[in-house]
């Protein structure tokens, strides 16, 4: 079945220190790759997407490239900040079969201290 | 802007208690989705709804029933409330897309959460 796996956390960084959190999915077909963020008592919400293969999703700073090759997806970013503080979900959706659903990682909490 | 509205942030209830949970979306998405969140065990899907009244079992569906009478609302609804039913419950709504290898879910927008809490 479908499982994605991303990195334990917490992770604690100093402001504007670089970051990555791993993730690496198992899928089989041509899934697609979400990070979605969810700030301090409030819902998950998008934060980029990658459709196929070598595609790189960015928003806000944060870059993630869909690497088939190794199964990855492993989010980044150059500076981080305290705002960027946060738990952080990669997720996968696939076609066919449970084409509804998408399956997370279980977060990655991460704190910026100033 | 896509919009998903819970019917309460926090909510105490008792064991035993029937509870509803409601949810609104207002982007005429097919899909709409209850999970559960817990710490340690990250989302964990309870029901989802592809169409007025269709509805399949997620990962955890025991204990918990669904309904979807129109589009737009989707209602997770506990029969009798127990202590480890306590939790934060996430409703999301997506639409439908074309990929390569057939139809999938599309970017799922999520609401800002009701955290219950049983007695």
């Amino acid at each position: 079945g479908n499982s994605v796996t991303q990195m334990e956390g917490p992770v604690t960084l100093s402001e504007e220190a670089f970051l990555t959190i791993n993730c690496t999915y198992t899928a089989t077909g041509y899934p697609s790759l979400f990070w979605y963020v969810q700030y301090p008592g409030e819902g998950l919400q998008l934060l980029l997407k990658a459709t196929k293969a070598d595609d790189k999703g960015s928003n806000k700073g944060f870059e993630a490239t869909y690497r088939k090759e190794t199964t990855s997806f492993h989010l980044e970013k150059g500076s981080v900040q305290v705002s960027d503080s946060a738990v952080y979900f990669c997720a996968l959706s696939r076609s066919g079969g449970s084409n509804y659903k998408l399956t997370f990682g279980k977060g990655t909490l991460l704190t910026v201290n100033p | 802007d896509v919009k998903v509205t819970q019917s309460s942030r926090y909510l105490v209830k008792r064991t035993g208690e029937k509870v509803f949970l409601e949810c609104v979306q207002d982007m005429d998405h097919e899909n709409m989705f209850w999970y559960r969140q817990d710490p340690g065990l990250g989302l964990r899907l309870i029901y989802f709804s592809y169409d007025v009244k269709m509805k399949e079992k997620g990962d955890i569906p025991e204990g918990y029933s669904v309904s979807r009478e129109k589009k737009e609302r989707f209602s997770l609804i506990l029969e009798s409330a127990s202590t480890n039913q306590t939790s934060m419950y996430l409703c999301a709504s997506s639409s439908q897309i074309w990929g390569r290898g057939g139809l999938r879910t599309d970017t799922q927008y999520f609401g800002p959460g009701t955290r219950l809490t049983v007695l």
